[in-house]
């Protein structure tokens, strides 16, 4: 067990809905990341968050958008579903802001979202 | 640009035995991490070791270690006395500073343990 909890564990929907994924890092962790894991694009860095604030951007579609709250747990919240959206997304919290490459990353279970 | 290979679709191994996994890495920082994580069928994402660029000695994490050859750019992951358990995905990542410190994955190995 990383200490990072993720809910739901799993989450089915329709084309066009929306749906929040929910996160909550590690214990003294400030640091929130998210990742999509798909068949045919791999493990793929969203975005990170550092003490409530947007630390650093990767592949995420504007139909994606984050936040991490006071209380340090982060909710990703994706839109306009599309069937290409189906995957595993990973939540992973780490101690410092992320600008040291020797911070390690411990990551959540993960939330499983098919879209139909 | 920063890119992780892992050459290693799958593999599999003998229960005890040991099994090595291949992970090269292409960089021109130099300051980076390497890191290994273990997925197994449940989903969950298993922090394993960690290497940083100045080490001067390989990691080791129990029956996990890490065989730096920085001159080659390699840091292949070796497993010693297989278990059951250790039938996974296996990824190599990397964090350099050029790339903001954005944890890059490689596409994973299968590793199968046979009894």
């Amino acid at each position: 067990d990383s200490g990072v909890t993720q809910t739901p564990k799993h989450l089915i929907t329709a084309t066009g809905q929306r749906v929040t994924l929910r996160c909550s890092p590690r214990s003294g962790d400030l640091s929130v990341y998210w990742y999509q894991q798909s068949l045919d694009q791999g493990l793929q860095f969203l975005i990170q968050y550092y003490n409530g604030e947007e630390r650093a951007k990767g592949n995420i579609l504007e139909r994606f958008s984050a936040q991490q709250f006071p209380d340090l747990h982060s909710e990703l919240n994706l839109s306009s579903l599309e069937l290409g959206d189906s995957a595993l997304y990973f939540c992973a919290s780490s101690v410092e802001g992320g600008r040291d490459y020797t911070d390690t990353q411990y990551f959540g279970p993960g939330t499983r979202l098919t879209v139909l | 640009a920063q890119k992780i290979t892992q050459t290693q679709p799958g593999m599999f191994v003998q229960e005890k035995e040991a099994v090595t996994l291949d992970c090269t890495y292409d960089t021109s920082d130099p300051s980076y991490g390497l890191f290994w994580y273990k997925q197994p069928s449940s989903g969950e994402m298993i922090f394993l070791i960690y290497q940083g660029s100045y080490d001067q000695q390989n990691a080791t994490e129990g029956r996990y270690s890490l065989n730096f050859q920085k001159a080659r750019k390699s840091a292949n992951l070796v497993i010693s006395a297989s278990q059951l358990g250790d039938s996974a995905m296996y990824f190599c990542a990397m964090r350099v500073r050029s790339n903001d410190y954005k944890l890059s994955f490689g596409a994973g190995t299968t590793v199968t343990v046979r009894a």
